[in-house]
């Protein structure tokens, strides 16, 4: 079955470090990726998204993904966190490509220590 | 501002007692989506309306149902709610362009607790 892996549950930043949260999908075809961002009390909504072009992407709030065909992979990253970007972060991906069903991971919760 | 609607935030209900979640928005999308989340795991898709297309899941349980009567409107029936079905039931909207990258705006979720 096809799966969507965020390896790191919780990671605890402080402020100004940088962050990089891992994802890996399973499909070997076309897919649609996305990174979904859950800040406390509101709803998911998109950071950023990759269907072609060039692999590194970005997205609001300074963040960017980059997407490596090879290794199944789109992992998100910030140069620098602030501590508004406590929330937890979904990847998700939408496989096959324009079937709307989408797969999401299980998300990861970052806390970000001011 | 444009937005998916969920009622009610919080839906507390009576174990095989059918419960009916609603979900709209004003975005005129033509796809509406029904996931369920529970705690600490990922959302998980029970299925999807292409405009009127329904589209189930394979292994969405058959006690779950959808009605889609407009563009507007969405409804997730649970036909009789077991323990396990206590979960975030999260309503999205997508455009549904075809050949797009299909961005999905979610609404604020309902919380079902089943007693």
């Amino acid at each position: 079955a096809q799966s969507v892996s965020q390896h790191n549950h919780h990671v605890i930043l402080s402020e100004a470090a940088s962050l990089e949260l891992g994802c890996n999908y399973s499909y070997g075809g076309t897919v649609n990726l996305f990174w979904y961002v859950q800040y406390p009390g509101q709803h998911l909504q998109l950071l950023l998204k990759y269907f072609s072009g060039d692999p590194l992407v970005k997205g609001i709030k300074g963040f960017e993904a980059e997407f490596i065909k090879s290794k199944f992979s789109f992992n998100l990253r910030k140069p620098s966190v602030q501590w508004s970007d406590t929330a937890e972060y979904f990847c998700a991906v939408m496989s096959p490509r324009g079937t709307y069903k989408y797969i999401f991971g299980t998300g990861t919760r970052l806390k970000v220590l001011a | 501002d444009a937005m998916v609607i969920q009622n009610p935030r919080y839906q507390v209900t009576q174990f095989g007692k059918p419960v009916t979640l609603s979900c709209s928005q004003t975005l005129n999308h033509n796809v509406m989506y029904w996931y369920q989340q529970k705690s600490s795991q990922a959302p998980k898709l029970l299925f999807h309306y292409y405009d009127k297309d329904f589209n189930n899941e394979a292994d969405t349980p058959d006690n779950f149902q959808s009605r889609r009567p407009n563009t507007s409107f969405c409804f997730l029936d649970i036909r009789s709610p077991g323990l396990g079905d206590a979960a975030m039931y999260l309503c999205a909207t997508s455009t549904g362009l075809a050949g797009g990258v299909d961005e999905q705006f979610f609404g604020p979720g309902t919380r079902l607790t089943v007693l």
